[in-house]
């Protein structure tokens, strides 16, 4: 199974760039690369994901290596509300989630 | 609209009870996963169904664990004889098919085994 490493916490200033990096030195060739966040005592919500290109949604924006051995999850702007911990996750259907990290915004 | 729902919240059970935990998918949603998260962690694969076919249980820790899916839509996780190491958050996701689409999540089932 592919392993995905991530820094453990991250700080920000609201309304700045946010720069998630995930390590995914043995990720397969056919396995998505996936964000998910999750709030305390909620399931994981859906982010963003992507293969091979960078990607963009209306959450933000995800860039991929081009040896997809890595990938970096960008919020535009953050806001209180992105607070939460992030996981970078491989595979197809077998989610292999990262070990997240906890993103915290600050006022 | 009507995400995934899972039952109960909160299950407290002690030490060699059985326990099952609902997952109610999405409308139509094709495949059905549950994953394991222990406190502090990430979630982690135990099964995947598509559709009532269970097509990969490698993920489950034992032979006390046990899921189904009989008519295609409500799945039940069932442990047996449960132990300590069983506390965990047991999330159950939806996806309309296996590849393309994101897995959908509830907000899990907090199981503690006393």
């Amino acid at each position: 199974d592919a392993k995905t490493t991530q820094p453990n916490s991250m700080e920000s200033n609201e309304e700045e760039p946010v720069h998630l990096p995930c390590n995914h030195s043995t990720i397969s060739g056919t396995d998505y690369i996936h964000w998910y966040r999750q709030l305390p005592s909620q399931g994981p919500e859906y982010v963003i994901h992507g293969l091979t290109s960078n990607v963009n949604n209306r959450m933000a924006s995800l860039a991929i290596a081009e040896d997809r051995k890595s990938s970096t999850l960008i919020l535009h702007r953050a806001t209180l509300r992105d607070a939460a911990v992030y996981y970078c996750v491989s595979g197809t259907y077998k989610y292999i989630f990262g070990t997240g990290t906890r993103l915290k915004v600050l006022a | 609209g009507a995400g995934v729902s899972q039952s109960p919240r909160y299950k407290v059970a002690k030490r060699g009870q059985d326990v099952a935990l609902r997952c109610d998918p999405i409308s139509g949603h094709v495949s059905l996963f549950w994953y394991q998260q222990a406190l502090g962690q990430g979630p982690e694969f135990l099964t995947y169904f598509q559709n009532e076919a269970q097509l990969d249980k490698s993920g489950l820790p034992s032979d006390r664990f046990f899921a189904e899916r009989p008519e295609g839509s409500v799945s039940t996780l069932k442990i047996q004889r449960t132990q300590q190491e069983d506390s965990a958050v047991y999330l159950c996701a939806s996806s309309p098919n296996r590849v393309l689409q994101p897995q959908h999540f509830g907000d899990g089932t907090r199981l503690s085994i006393l």
